[in-house]
């Protein structure tokens, strides 16, 4: 069966510095793969996907994502956080029949 | 403008009270789903469907209930809510060979 687990909870950064949200992924064959933010009272944003090809990906608002797949990981990253990127981000995996983690909660230090 | 909508944003209502939260959507997908989502969970999908009059459970029982008579609205229904039922409710649809999906804002339902 599908799974995603995030194991961070919270994370607390300050603005500027360099964000990694952690993504491990349980799937039966090639996973498709995706990040979400939520901002709050809103509801989810695609920040991006991972389908096939190039296991680094790019993003909107200046997020990538790395895929391992010896390590069923996929890792987002940014270089420079902005007090804006304050949000709930949700990794999931599948296509139709999603399955989601159950997020983490990014905190910006000013 | 292609969305996708959901009202109301809020919704405080007393136990035993008939309820339904709408969703539309106006980018022509066949797809839609209904998702419940509590603070520190998984989203957890409730119902789907893959077009006109296709309605599906999904994995977390739900005693809510769902129709598809038009492609653009999938309204959520609960015929008698109880407090066990608030939460967070976000309406999504995707193309019908999409992967990825595309939400609404949600509606945030407490019923007292």
């Amino acid at each position: 069966a599908q799974s995603v687990t995030q194991p961070d909870i919270h994370i607390t950064v300050s603005e500027g510095a360099s964000l990694e949200l952690r993504c491990n992924y349980s799937y039966g064959a090639t996973p498709y793969l995706f990040w979400y933010v939520q901002s709050p009272g809103q509801g989810l944003q695609l920040l991006l996907k991972y389908f096939s090809g190039d296991t680094l990906v790019q993003g909107i608002k200046g997020f990538e994502a790395e895929f391992k797949r010896s390590q069923s990981s996929f890792n987002l990253r940014k270089p420079s956080v902005h007090w804006s990127d304050a949000a709930e981000y949700f990794c999931a995996v599948g296509a139709g029949d999603m399955r989601f983690g159950a997020g983490t909660r990014l905190t910006v230090k000013p | 403008e292609a969305d996708i909508y959901q009202t109301p944003r809020y919704l405080v209502i007393g136990t035993g009270k008939k309820i339904t939260l709408e969703c539309s959507q106006t980018m022509g997908h066949d797809k839609m789903y209904w998702y419940q989502q509590d603070p520190g969970m998984e989203l957890h999908l409730i119902h789907y469907s893959y077009g006109v009059n296709s309605t599906e459970k999904g994995d977390l029982s739900s005693e809510s209930t769902v129709s598809r008579i038009r492609t653009e609205h999938f309204p959520l229904t609960l015929e008698s809510a109880r407090p066990s039922h608030t939460s967070q409710y976000l309406c999504a649809s995707s193309e019908f060979r999409g992967l990825e999906q595309f939400f609404g804002p949600g509606t945030r339902l407490t019923v007292l």
